[in-house]
C-alpha cells in the first residue's frame, strides 16, 4: 500500500517562514506534489519535485529526497492568507491518480 | 484562466437515491479523476479515466459507483444507491499530457454531498 505522513497542525507568526514535512511509503514513484487548500475549497497544485533537491516558485519551495522517501514545502515571509491546509501527494506515474498524505493545518497568527 | 468546474455546489439526497455528479474538464485535458473528501479528513481517490475507460479505481469505487463521459465535454459520477457514509465532498480534477500537464492535476470547485 501507500502510506504519506503529516504533522496534523503548525502555527506560525505572519512573516515567518515555516516548514511542513511529508515522510511517504509508496510503491511506484515518479514525484511528490503539493496541494494547498483552504476551508471549503478545492486543492490547488502547488510544487512538484520528481529529482532530489529544492524546488522555488516565489515565496513557496519544496524539497525531496528520495532516498529518505521525504519531502517539505517551506513558505516564506508568512502571510495571513496562508492559512490553509497543505497537503502532500505521491504521484506514481502518467495518468495516475494522487495518493494524498493526510495533511498539515497551518494557522499563521499575528 | 481555464478551469473544472462542477455541478450541483450542494446535493441533499435520501439513503438508498440515486445521484448524478457533473463535471466539466479543461477542454484540452486528457486524464480525469474523481476524488472524495469526507469532512475533516485527507482527500482520496476514487477512479480515473482517460480514453474513455477507467484506468484505475480504488476500493471505494465499488459496483454502486460508475463514471461516464457523454460527450465531448461532460464528466459524470453516478451513485447507484447512495449510503449515509457517501456524505462528503466530491472532487473532479484533470490534467493535460506532456511536460508540466502530465502531473498537476486542476481541481473543480467540489460537489457537497449529504446523506440523510
Amino acid at each position: 500500500g501507500q502510506s504519506l505522513e503529516q504533522p496534523s497542525e503548525v502555527t506560525a507568526v505572519e512573516g515567518a517562514i515555516v516548514q511542513m514535512n511529508c515522510t511517504y511509503q509508496t510503491s511506484g514513484f515518479y514525484g511528490l506534489s503539493w496541494y494547498q487548500q483552504h476551508d471549503g475549497g478545492a486543492p490547488t497544485f502547488l510544487s512538484y519535485n520528481a529529482l532530489d533537491g529544492l524546488e522555488e516558485t516565489g515565496r513557496f519551495s519544496s524539497f525531496l529526497s528520495r532516498s529518505d522517501s521525504y519531502g517539505y514545502l517551506l513558505l516564506q515571509e508568512l502571510q495571513m492568507k496562508d492559512s490553509a491546509s497543505y497537503f502532500c501527494a505521491v504521484y506514481t506515474g502518467t495518468a495516475s491518480k494522487l495518493t494524498f498524505g493526510t495533511g498539515t493545518r497551518l494557522q499563521v497568527t499575528l | 484562466e481555464p478551469e473544472v468546474t462542477q455541478t450541483p455546489s450542494h446535493q441533499v439526497t435520501q439513503m438508498g437515491q440515486e445521484v448524478i455528479l457533473r463535471c466539466v474538464p479543461i477542454s484540452n485535458h486528457l486524464y480525469f479523476y474523481w476524488y472524495r473528501q469526507i469532512l475533516g479528513q485527507k482527500v482520496e481517490f476514487l477512479v480515473s479515466f482517460y480514453n474513455n475507460e477507467i484506468s484505475e479505481k480504488s476500493e471505494i469505487f465499488d459496483d454502486q459507483f460508475s463514471v461516464e463521459r457523454p460527450d465531448g465535454s461532460n464528466f459524470t459520477l453516478k451513485i447507484r444507491s447512495t449510503k449515509l457514509e457517501d456524505s462528503a465532498m466530491y472532487f473532479c480534477a484533470s490534467h493535460g499530457s506532456g511536460g508540466a500537464s502530465s502531473y498537476e492535476q486542476y481541481f473543480g470547485p467540489g460537489t457537497r454531498l449529504t446523506v440523510t
